[in-house]
This record gives C-alpha cells, structure tokens and sequence, in this order.
C-alpha cells in the first residue's frame, strides 16, 4: 500500500485565520514533505522532515509552519495567509535513505486546495 | 544546479496513435529519475523510477528508459484515460530529498 492521506481536501481562510493541514502515511516512511503547486506549475519544496526533524526549510515565510508529532503524521500550520498562497498544498513521504547511492521514490497524497481571500 | 526540461509543452493525440514524451536532464551525479502522472486538482501519481543509464520499465501502456541526458516515457496506443499531465523530476548527489521537476508534459487522447 502506497496511500498518503491529507486533510481536508479543500479549505477557504481568510488572512486573519489560523488553519492547520494534516497529512498521514502508515508505509513506515521515515521522510515526509511538504510541497506547494500552483496551476500549470510543477511542485515546490517547502519543508522536508527526516525522522520527525526539519531537515529543510525552502525559505519558506513564517506564516507557514510545519510540525510532525511522530513518524506517521505531518501538520502544515498556516496564519495570516495572503491570497497569493492559494494553491494545492501536497504531501509526500519517502524511505529515509541511509546513505548510498539511489534516491527513494517520493509518493504524494491527494492534496489540499487552498483558497485565501 | 539541476535542470530538467520536458517536450513537447502539450502532445495531442489520436486513440490508438503511440508516441514518446521527452525529458532531457543536467545532474551533477544522477541518484533517480522518476515519472508522475497528474491529474487537474490531484496530486501526483507515482509511476516509475530509473537509477542508471540503460534501464527501462514498463506499466501497461507506458514503458520508462533512461540515458546519461534524457528519459522517455513511450505510450503505446493510448487510451482516452491516459490523458494527463505527466511530470519528470531528479534527485541528484548534491541535493539529497529534493526533487527538481520538469514543467510536465499536458497529454490528452481523443477518442
């Protein structure tokens, strides 16, 4: 099984709210990252944990922030957004390499459609 | 810094009619390439991944191979169902975790 899930599936803030999305996987995936697209746009890096800690950050702005309270779940915290970060916010989770020379396969969830206005 | 760049932008074709969609790489020390297919609004479905020059794979109508500077991605006889968009992306020896992804290749097959 493959499956990453995220919660909800759509979600319409204002820029004055705080909002969080959650993501799962049960794969056993020590890796899971946080992605933004925009329409007609390949996804882009925000946070990446390994082993439940940040490991990259994008330069993401503050107004986003990431939290993984244990091995299966990742939380995408938002506050004070501004219309320009709606988009699909996406998930993945990979196997945590340990060295070597291959790069484990990310898997992606469905997605959450965010509208800020 | 990585590059990928996908061809064509856009591929329409036919039901039936095969064809290959392009994705040309710079890496420095290639760690994996892989393909996704992305439906609108969806996220990115895992298709297949190719560590080394010479490797192919194959899924149904889609068969993956790998050179030292592009991949293809061969769809023989489409299907309506196989329209998508279908993104390429790497990981390289000097960025761990970070994929850097093509813009995509927007397929659709007309019935």
């Amino acid at each position: 099984d493959t499956e990453v899930t995220q919660t909800p599936k759509h979600l319409v803030m204002g820029m004055t709210n705080k909002k969080s999305l959650k993501c799962e996987q049960h794969m056993g995936h020590r890796a899971m990252y946080w992605y933004k697209q925009k329409a007609k746009k390949p996804p882009e890096l925000m946070f990446v944990y390994s082993y439940e800690k940040l490991s990259i950050n994008e330069s993401v702005p503050s107004r986003f922030s990431p939290e993984c309270p244990n091995s299966s779940l990742l939380n995408l915290h938002l506050h004070a957004l501004q219309p320009e970060d709606s988009a699909l916010y996406l998930c993945a989770s990979s196997q945590e390499h340990r060295g070597g020379r291959a790069q484990e396969t990310q898997y992606f969830g469905p997605g959450t459609r965010l509208l800020v206005l | 810094e990585d590059q990928v760049t996908q061809s064509p932008e856009a591929l329409r074709l036919q039901e039936g009619e095969s064809s290959s969609l392009n994705c040309s790489y710079t890496v420095s020390g290639l760690r994996g390439l892989f393909w996704y297919r992305q439906d609108p609004g969806k996220g990115p479905e895992f298709l297949f991944t190719l560590y080394s020059a010479g490797e192919e794979k194959e899924k149904e109508r889609l068969k993956a191979t790998l050179t030292k500077k592009e991949s293809f991605l061969h769809i023989t006889a489409p299907k309506p169902e196989d329209s998508a968009t279908y993104l390429c992306a790497v990981s390289s020896s000097g960025s761990a975790r970070q994929l850097t992804f093509g813009s995509g290749t927007q397929l659709t097959v007309l019935p």
